[in-house]
C-alpha cells in the first residue's frame, strides 16, 4: 500500500540558509501534518493543512511556512535557518477534516535537517 | 489545556515477557481518541493502538492491548510475549485537532 512520502530523507544547510521539504500524502488522503521531533524530542506539531487551506497551527516559526497544493501534496519552507532548527521533521496524513473524529494518521518516514 | 504525561522515560523487559507502559492525560473533552505510537531506531513512527475514548472496552492488537481508565484518565499498554523487534521508544498521544504527545518511553527487550 502506498505511503506518504517525504523528500528529501537527509538534508544538510548552513545557518541563515533556506531549505524546502516536500510532503507525499497517501492518495486520498486530503489533511496534511507537520512535526518538528528533535534529538531526544516528543514530535511538536507546527501546522496542518485540509483541503489545500490551513487548518491549525502550532508551533511554528514565523521564519518557516508551508502549504497545501492541488494535488495535496505540502511544503515546508524554512528560511533564517538556525542551528535550533536542526531535527527530524514528520509529515503526517490523513481522510477528511474530521481527524478529532480520530482518523488514524500515518507518518512519512520524515526528512532529517541538519543545521551546520 | 491537553497533556500527555509519560512517567517512565525508560524500561526494560525479557524476551517472551509481559511490560506495561503508562500513561495518563488530561483533557476537558469528552469525545476524544488516544493512541500509542512506537519509533524503533529507524526512527519511522508506527502506530501501535488506538482507543476511543466513548468506547468503554479496551482496545487490542494482537500482543498490545490498553488498560484504558477513563474517569483517572489513564491509558496504558501491555505488550505480551515481548519479542526483540519491540525494542523502541513508545508514544502515547492523545487528539487535539491533531495529536499531542508524551514525551516517551524508552523500551528496550532483552534476549
Amino acid at each position: 500500500a502506498a505511503g506518504v512520502i517525504q523528500s528529501p530523507r537527509h538534508l544538510i544547510k548552513e545557518k541563515r540558509e533556506t531549505a524546502t521539504l516536500k510532503c507525499y500524502p497517501i492518495p486520498r488522503h486530503d489533511t496534511v501534518y507537520w512535526y518538528q521531533q528533535g534529538p531526544g524530542q516528543d514530535p511538536q506539531f507546527l501546522i496542518s493543512f485540509y483541503e489545500k487551506m490551513q487548518s491549525d497551527k502550532g508551533s511554528i516559526p514565523d521564519r518557516f511556512s508551508a502549504q497545501q497544493f492541488s494535488d495535496y501534496h505540502s511544503e515546508l519552507n524554512m528560511s533564517s535557518l538556525e542551528l535550533g532548527d536542526s531535527a527530524l521533521y514528520f509529515c503526517a496524513s490523513s481522510l477528511g477534516s474530521s481527524w478529532g473524529a480520530g482518523e488514524k494518521l500515518f507518518f512519512g518516514s520524515g526528512t532529517q535537517l541538519s543545521v551546520l | 489545556a491537553q497533556t500527555v504525561t509519560q512517567s517512565q522515560p525508560e524500561m526494560s523487559v525479557q524476551e517472551a515477557e509481559t511490560v506495561t507502559l503508562s500513561c495518563t492525560y488530561d483533557t476537558s473533552e469528552n469525545n476524544y481518541y488516544l493512541f500509542w505510537y512506537k519509533q524503533p531506531p529507524s526512527r519511522q513512527m508506527i502506530l501501535v493502538i488506538r482507543q476511543e475514548a466513548y468506547k468503554q472496552q479496551n482496545a487490542t492488537e494482537n500482543r498490545f492491548s490498553v488498560n484504558f481508565q477513563k474517569a483517572a484518565k489513564s491509558f496504558s499498554l501491555k505488550i505480551s510475549d515481548s519479542q526483540l523487534g519491540d525494542t523502541a521508544m513508545y508514544f502515547c498521544a492523545l487528539t487535539q485537532g491533531n495529536l499531542i504527545f508524551g514525551k516517551g518511553t524508552k523500551l528496550s527487550v532483552k534476549p
